[in-house]
Order: C-alpha cells, then structure tokens, then sequence
C-alpha cells in the first residue's frame, strides 16, 4: 500500500520570504502522480500543483515549485513570495497512474502542513 | 460555472443515526469520489464512482454506502452512526475519474 508522510505539522513564515514543506511516499510504482493541495479555513480542497512521475523536469504554477526527487520518493514543495493568503493546510497527495483494478485513481494523503505566514 | 456543491453544510446526529450526505459534481464530470477526513489528518477515501459504477472502496465498514444517479449526482449513506464518523466529508469530482480532482467544501457531520 501507498503512504504519504509529511513530517511537518506546522511551519511559520515570514511575508514575502520562501518557505519549504517536505513530503516522503513509499509505492512500489514507476508510473504515478503527486500533487500538493491546500486547505483553507473554507475547508474546500485546492490543488496547488500537479507533478507526473515519468517527467523529469519540475513543475511550477507562478509562486509554487516542487522539487522532485523520484529515487528519494520525495517530493518538497517551495512558495516564494510568501503571502497571508498562502496560510492553510497543505497536504500531499499521491495517485497511481496506470488503472490496475478497483481504487486505482484514489489519492493517497498526507497529514498535512499547518503553513502560518507572519505579517 | 457551478464547483462542486455538497449539501448540507453542517448537521448533528446522534449516535444510532443514519445520515445521507449529497454531492454534485461539475457539469460534465462523470466520476465522483468519497474522502472523510477526520480533524487533525488528512482526507481518507471512502469511495469512487464511475458512470454510475463503484470503481474503488477504502477501508471503511459496511456501514458506509454510496450511489451514483444517472446525472452523476452522488449520495453517500452512513448507518448506525458512532461517535467516530464524527468528520468533514468531502467530494471530489473528475472527468473520468484520472483527470484532475475538483473538491467541494464538504459536510460537517458531527455524531453526539
């Protein structure tokens, strides 16, 4: 079975400064997708940012970059920039991409990332 | 266009219970999934369904069903409510199920 593990409960940061959330998976897997989404106090699921196993290069949404370590199984995400609308919940997830049998598009998550950003 | 909408937003029960939860996906979205996600962690799934097929389960009991209409709407049913299904729960909809998710903002079910 997929886990997900986010060692971070709560992270703090300064506005306007960059910040790193770590995330760790273990899967048997070479095809799969991870993803980063954020929580917010509406409690509506957001998805941050997308990343294919099979693509080497890292993916980026404006302020949002992850770095992808697939031989680590780790998958870290950095937001720059750092806004009070950034605060919220993150949480890692992962999927498996190739469809082998019942359940094989559900998202695994993390614990989840408490992110406060300091005026 | 319409997000996700789930209904009710927030309910009590009491332990005993039963309770049914609804969701609506996108226009155009044909998979709905299932996720509890008790406070403190993150979300758990429960459920997915597909053209009105259930195409995964998670490791939840009996207790817990759920259906799919023909317009893709989904409801989920929980029996013999415990103190434990205490919990926000979300929908998630997708084109076909391994496209992107779109999250509603999820039920707040609280068990007393």
């Amino acid at each position: 079975a997929q886990t997900v593990t986010q060692s971070q409960p709560e992270m703090s940061v300064q506005e306007a400064e960059t910040v790193t959330l770590s995330c760790t998976y273990d899967t048997s897997e070479s095809d799969y997708y991870l993803f980063w989404y954020k929580q917010p106090p509406s409690r509506q699921m957001i998805l941050v940012i997308r990343q294919e196993a099979y693509k080497q290069q890292n993916a980026t949404e404006n302020r949002f970059s992850v770095n992808f370590q697939k031989a680590a199984k780790s998958f870290s995400l950095k937001i720059s920039d750092s806004q009070l609308g950034d605060a919220a919940m993150y949480f890692c997830a992962y999927r498996k991409d190739r469809y082998s049998g019942a359940g094989s598009y559900q998202l695994t998550f993390g614990k989840g990332t408490k992110l406060s950003v300091i005026p | 266009d319409a997000g996700v909408t789930q209904s009710p937003t927030h309910l009590i029960k009491t332990r005993g219970q039963h309770v049914t939860l609804r969701c609506s996906p996108i226009s155009g979205h044909k998979s709905v999934s299932w996720y509890q996600q008790v406070l403190g962690q993150g979300p758990q799934f429960i459920f997915q369904y597909y053209e009105k097929e259930e195409r995964g389960r998670g490791n939840f009991p009996d207790r817990f069903s759920a259906r799919q209409f023909p317009n893709y709407s989904s409801e989920l049913n929980v029996n013999a409510l415990l103190l434990g299904d205490s919990a926000l729960y979300l929908c998630a909809s997708s084109f076909a199920g391994y496209y992107g998710y779109t999250f509603g903002s999820g039920t707040r079910l609280t068990v007393v």
